[in-house]
C-alpha cells in the first residue's frame, strides 16, 4: 500500500477557514467511506478528531468538518483558532486483510 | 477513563530484539482491534501491525517493512498487547504507539491512543 498523498503544509489566519485534501486510490479512499483524521501536537499522543469520513467522536468542535469526492477525502477547519496548530493525519481502510494506510501528514499553522 | 500505557522501548543493537508491551484500561479490550503505530523521527506515521479481537479471527496484519521480523501477541484476561520486535534495523528507529480501535464507536479508526514509547536503534 503506498501512502495517502497530502499537502505538506497549509495555513491560515485565525478565524479563517482551511481544507486539508487526502487524495488515494479506488482501493483505500475512494473504495470505503472509512477515512479517519488525527491532530498530532508535539509531545503529545495522536487525537481522532474524524471518522468515517464525515463523523466527529464526542468533543471535538463542529469548526471541524470532512467530506469525500471519489478518490480525494478532505478535513475543513474553519473558525481557526491558535490551538488547531498541529500536524494532521489521514488514515484509510484498505479492505478486511489488508492494514489502512496513512497519509504523509500536512503541517497546519495558524 | 481509557489508557493505554506503553513499555519496554530503549536502546537496541541493530540486529537486536526487543519486546514492547501495552497495559490497557477503560474499555473492554477482548472486543478491541489493537494496533502498534509509529513515527519515526522527523516522518508520518506509520501502521505497524494489527491484531483483530478474538471475534473477529484473532488475526494478525503486519506492514510489509516489517513482516516476518515482528510479531503480536495479546492476552485478554490481562488486557495487554504486546509487540516482538526481532532483526531490528536502523529504520526501526521511532515511537511507537499502542492504539485501540473499539467496537461500537467510530469505525475502522484508532479511537485511543497511548503516549507512546521511544525505539532506538543503534550502535
Amino acid at each position: 500500500q503506498s501512502a495517502l498523498t497530502q499537502p505538506p503544509s497549509a495555513s491560515g489566519s485565525p478565524g479563517q477557514s482551511v481544507a486539508i485534501s487526502c487524495t488515494g486510490t479506488s482501493s483505500d479512499v475512494g473504495g470505503y467511506n472509512y477515512v479517519s483524521w488525527y491532530q498530532h501536537r508535539p509531545g503529545k499522543a495522536p487525537k481522532l478528531i474524524m471518522s468515517e469520513v464525515n463523523k466527529r467522536p464526542s468533543g471535538v468542535p463542529d469548526r471541524f468538518s470532512g467530506s469525500k469526492s471519489g478518490n480525494t477525502a478532505s478535513l475543513t477547519v474553519s473558525g481557526l483558532q491558535a490551538e488547531d496548530e498541529a500536524d494532521y493525519y489521514c488514515c484509510s481502510y484498505a479492505g478486511r486483510n489488508n492494514l489502512g494506510v496513512f497519509g504523509g501528514g500536512t503541517k497546519l499553522t495558524v | 477513563e481509557v489508557q493505554l500505557v506503553e513499555s519496554g522501548g530503549g536502546l537496541v543493537n541493530p540486529g537486536g530484539s526487543l519486546r514492547l508491551s501495552c497495559a490497557a484500561s477503560g474499555f473492554t479490550f477482548r472486543g478491541a482491534w489493537m494496533s502498534w503505530v509509529r513515527q519515526a523521527p522527523g516522518k508520518g506515521l506509520e501502521w505497524v501491525g494489527r491484531f483483530k479481537s478474538k471475534s473477529d479471527g484473532g488475526t494478525t496484519d503486519f506492514a510489509a517493512p516489517v513482516k516476518d521480523r515482528f510479531t503480536m501477541s495479546r492476552d485478554d484476561s490481562k488486557n495487554t498487547l504486546s509487540l516482538q520486535m526481532n532483526s531490528l534495523k536502523i529504520e526501526d528507529t521511532a515511537v511507537y504507539y499502542c492504539t485501540a480501535d473499539v467496537p461500537d464507536t467510530a469505525a475502522h479508526s484508532f479511537d485511543y491512543w497511548g503516549q507512546g514509547i521511544l525505539v532506538t536503534v543503534s550502535s
